[in-house]
């Protein structure tokens, strides 16, 4: 695996669920990064994390609970979503010194 | 305020011709541009990218130039080819290694 992968690709869920989301960058990265991307929006950064240490929430529900148990690995943890929460939710990676993220291919989710 | 302001929304080019999607951003501390290109079904790619202190870069068919003074940057595709239809995002860097993000140009060329 090269870059930066996460999985499922697609989730489909009711409200009343819990899933997790899974993200790998294999990119030797000590930042990482979820992103929002609902349609006609632009990108919404969620959550920073910097070598393992969350530094950045911006103004995310408690409904999504991000982890991140090492610098390769970040977790997003849902539980009871709404509808309007349906978005492709996506991962990226960076250096902390350095300017460029890198994306992954996002998770398509659904909520019923 | 923390807002990009991305122009046009939808873009429509022939084969060949030239492509120019501007951005403008608010926060005149932003030291650092990139572009996106995000291709269906599939994660935004960076694929050029300018720092505040050059005012232009240029990467064999795409540039970006940047007026600091205006607070607006651009990204030009010249030869354009169909594999350039995409989603292109503008974005600004504010504080520590949070980016803002435009909210996309559709870019069709047509052959």
């Amino acid at each position: 695996e090269t870059g930066v992968t996460q999985t499922p690709r697609h989730l489909v869920m009711g409200m009343t669920n819990k899933k997790s989301l899974k993200c790998e960058q294999h990119l030797g990265h000590n930042a990482m990064y979820w992103y929002k991307q609902s349609a006609k929006k632009p990108l919404e950064l969620m959550f920073v994390y910097n070598f393992k240490e969350q530094t950045e929430n911006n103004s995310v529900p408690s409904r999504f609970s991000p982890e991140c148990p090492n610098s390769s690995h970040l977790f997003l943890h849902l539980h009871t979503l709404q509808p309007e929460d349906s978005a492709l939710y996506l991962c990226a990676s960076s250096q902390v010194e350095r300017d460029e993220q890198f994306f992954g291919p996002g998770t398509r989710l659904t909520v019923l | 305020g923390e807002n990009v302001e991305q122009h046009p929304s939808t873009l429509s080019v022939q084969e060949g011709d030239s492509a120019v999607i501007k951005c403008t951003y608010s926060d005149s501390a932003s030291n650092y541009f990139p572009w996106y290109k995000q291709e269906l079904g599939k994660g935004p790619q960076l694929i050029i990218d300018i720092r505040s202190n050059v005012g232009e870069k240029k990467d064999q068919r795409i540039a970006v130039t940047l007026n600091k003074t205006a607070k607006h940057f651009s990204l030009h595709i010249t030869e354009t080819q169909p594999e350039d239809s995409a989603v292109y995002f503008c974005a600004e860097r504010l504080r520590g290694n949070k980016l803002v993000f435009g909210a996309g140009t559709i870019l069709r060329v047509k052959s």
